[in-house]
Parts: structure tokens; sequence; C-alpha cells
């Protein structure tokens, strides 16, 4: 079946500090990945995509790779900044069928000044 | 352009009474999904449309949902005789097309609370 998992939070850093958010997923198929993003009081939304393996996805400063052969695309970014304080969800779509998102648990960041 | 809008933004009901939950797709969108999302259970896939194509229903929890999409755009979601458990922001994604590689765009979700 498929199912995505993603390091538990809460994740807390200092500005400017480095962010890894670790996911891995299971995926009948030939899935592409997603990390999506939401922000205090707001809706979803797609932060960057990978639709093959070895694609690079990078959207604000944010990049994953998508890694066929440890199954994981964990989000990076250099520098963080307060504004980057959100839920991030890491997603898969199988592409099969109705290609629906399976999500992650989500992962909380907040960054303090 | 206008993205993906839900109505209402809040609904508060009581258990037994039925709702309907709206979405107005992103123009052009042929794909449109619901969502719910609650602390339970994360976030979870109820149906799908796809163009004129039969709806894939696959993740409706029970009989008491449905969902309909009329001329290829507006999607209602349809809850009957609520439960507490029903109780979720439910949320609608538009995407160009069937292909999961396109990536999906939110809407805002409506916060169903059943009392």
């Amino acid at each position: 079946g498929n199912s995505v998992t993603q390091m538990e939070g809460p994740v807390t850093l200092s500005e400017e500090a480095f962010l890894t958010i670790n996911c891995t997923y299971t995926a009948t198929g030939y899935p592409s990945l997603f990390w999506y993003v939401q922000y205090p009081g707001e809706g979803l939304q797609l932060l960057l995509k990978a639709t093959k393996a070895d694609d690079k996805g990078s959207n604000k400063g944010f990049e994953a790779t998508y890694r066929k052969e440890t199954t994981s695309f964990h989000l990076e970014k250099g520098s963080v900044q307060v504004s980057d304080s959100a839920v991030y969800f890491c997603a898969l779509s199988d592409g099969n069928g109705a290609n629906n998102l399976f999500f992650g648990t989500g992962t909380r960041l907040t960054v303090i000044p | 352009g206008a993205g993906v809008s839900q109505s209402p933004s809040n609904k508060v009901t009581e258990k037994g009474k039925d709702v309907e939950l709206r979405c107005d797709p992103i123009s052009g969108h042929t794909a449109l999904y619901w969502y719910r999302q609650s602390l339970g259970q994360g976030l979870e896939f109820l149906i799908y449309f796809q163009g004129n194509s039969a709806p894939d229903k696959s993740g409706l929890p029970s009989d008491r949902f449905s969902a309909e999409r009329t001329g290829g755009s507006v999607s209602t979601l349809t809850i009957q005789r609520t439960q507490q458990e029903d109780s979720a922001v439910y949320l609608c994604a538009s995407s160009p097309g069937g292909s999961g590689g396109w990536g999906q765009y939110f809407g805002p979700g409506t916060r169903l609370t059943v009392t």
C-alpha cells in the first residue's frame, strides 16, 4: 500500500539555522512526491514537488530530492526565517487511479528570533 | 487568479442533521478532490472527480457521505445524519489534470463541528 512517514515534531529552531525534515515513503507504481505547507490560520499550499527519481524540487529556499534508492524526500532549507513557522506535510501520489494524495502526519516548525 | 474557494468557512450543526459543503475549483481544472483533516486521523482522501468520468468514491467513510459535481465545476459534499465523529476540517482541492504529477491546489476548508 501507500504510506508516508515523516519526522515527528514539533521542531524549534533559531533564525538562520539549517532545517531538515525527514520523509520516507512506501508506494506502488511510480509516485510523485510533494511537500505542502500550512501557515497559521491558512490552508494547505503546495511548496514543491518532484515527479521522478533524482528530481529536485525547490521553492522559497526549500529543497527536496526524490531518492528512489532510500525511498526518501527530505525537506531542507539552509537558513530558516521566523516567517517559515508552519506545519509541513510530505505527501505522495502513486500515479494510479484517483491519484489522490497520501499525507504524512505533518511536522510543526517554530522558528524563534 | 482566483484559487479554490469553499463555503461555508465554519459550520456548527446538531447531531443527526444533514449538511452541505460547497467547493468552487480553480477555473479550467478538470480534477477535483475532497479530503478531511482531523486530529485523530490526519489528512484523509474522500472522493475524486475527473472530467465527466464516474467519481472515485473509495475514500468515503460511510454511505452517509456523498458528493456531486455539476457541470464539471462546482462540487457539493453532503453528509447525512451527522455524527460527532464527522467533526473535522473538510478540504477541497483541484488539479489541472488527472495525472498525479500536477500537484493539487487546496481551498481554505470548511470547519464542521457536530454538537
